[in-house]
């Protein structure tokens, strides 16, 4: 069956602009993950989503940043006014539950590139 | 928070000889530890996991080892391949959250035919 989906795939933005990355998770997955890969790093934790509880947002670098999952499927992740520094590969994941034991599955990423 | 610091950075072998990863962890609360291979253009994909009550888990060419005393974990890969050329990461849940991970930044492993 279809991976977990994200798009665009790259983008490129200036300074100051918003930006909106899309992921589809597998269906059926009730759990959904935002990592950030910064060139050179490993994943930064971002935001967690788990069915209808409201969603661990502590990784989230700055008030710049936010995401929503409508009706417990896509998930969209916003940076407003982007920096520099929010140069990275975006990775979203999900998994069958949140928990011990479920594989989390990652997309191939948003390389988003802020000039 | 979690740190969770991995070595080495870059790991060159011969085909067919054995690879190591090493890692540590700071948070002693942390209980599970998955290791994830990514390639270029790809996402990182699952390879192997360890929970904090196993010393040590195999799968085929690859094992993992924990000593959670000592706050480390290792990945082993044997009789390793070319296609077995990746980056690698470690990662350590933070606290008891197996959905919350820290990173390690990665080994690049590089298996000469």
């Amino acid at each position: 069956g279809a991976g977990v989906s994200q798009s665009p795939s790259n983008k490129v933005t200036e300074k100051g602009k918003d930006v909106e990355l899309r992921c589809d998770p597998i269906s059926g997955h009730t759990a959904l993950y935002w990592y950030r890969q910064s060139l050179g790093q490993g994943l930064e934790f971002l935001i967690y989503f788990q069915g209808n509880s409201a969603p661990d947002k502590s990784g989230l670098p700055s008030d710049r940043f936010s995401a929503e999952r409508t009706g417990g499927s896509v998930s969209t992740l916003t940076i407003q006014r982007t920096q520099q520094e929010d140069s990275a590969v975006y990775l979203c994941a999900s998994s069958l539950w949140g928990s011990s034991g479920n594989t989390i599955y990652f997309g191939e990423g948003s390389w988003l590139t802020v000039v | 928070g979690e740190n969770v610091e991995q070595h080495p950075s870059t790991l060159s072998v011969q085909e067919g000889d054995s690879a190591v990863i090493k890692c540590t962890y700071s948070d002693s609360a942390s209980n599970y530890f998955p290791w994830y291979k990514q390639e270029l253009g790809k996402g990182p994909q699952l390879i192997i996991d360890i929970r904090s009550n196993v010393g040590e888990k195999k799968d085929q060419r690859i094992a993992v080892t924990l000593n959670k005393t000592a706050k480390h974990f290792s990945l082993h890969i044997t009789e390793t391949q070319p296609e077995d050329s990746a980056v690698y990461f470690c990662a350590a849940s933070i606290g008891s959250n197996d959905y919350k991970l820290s990173f390690g930044a990665g080994t690049t492993v590089t298996v000469r035919a």
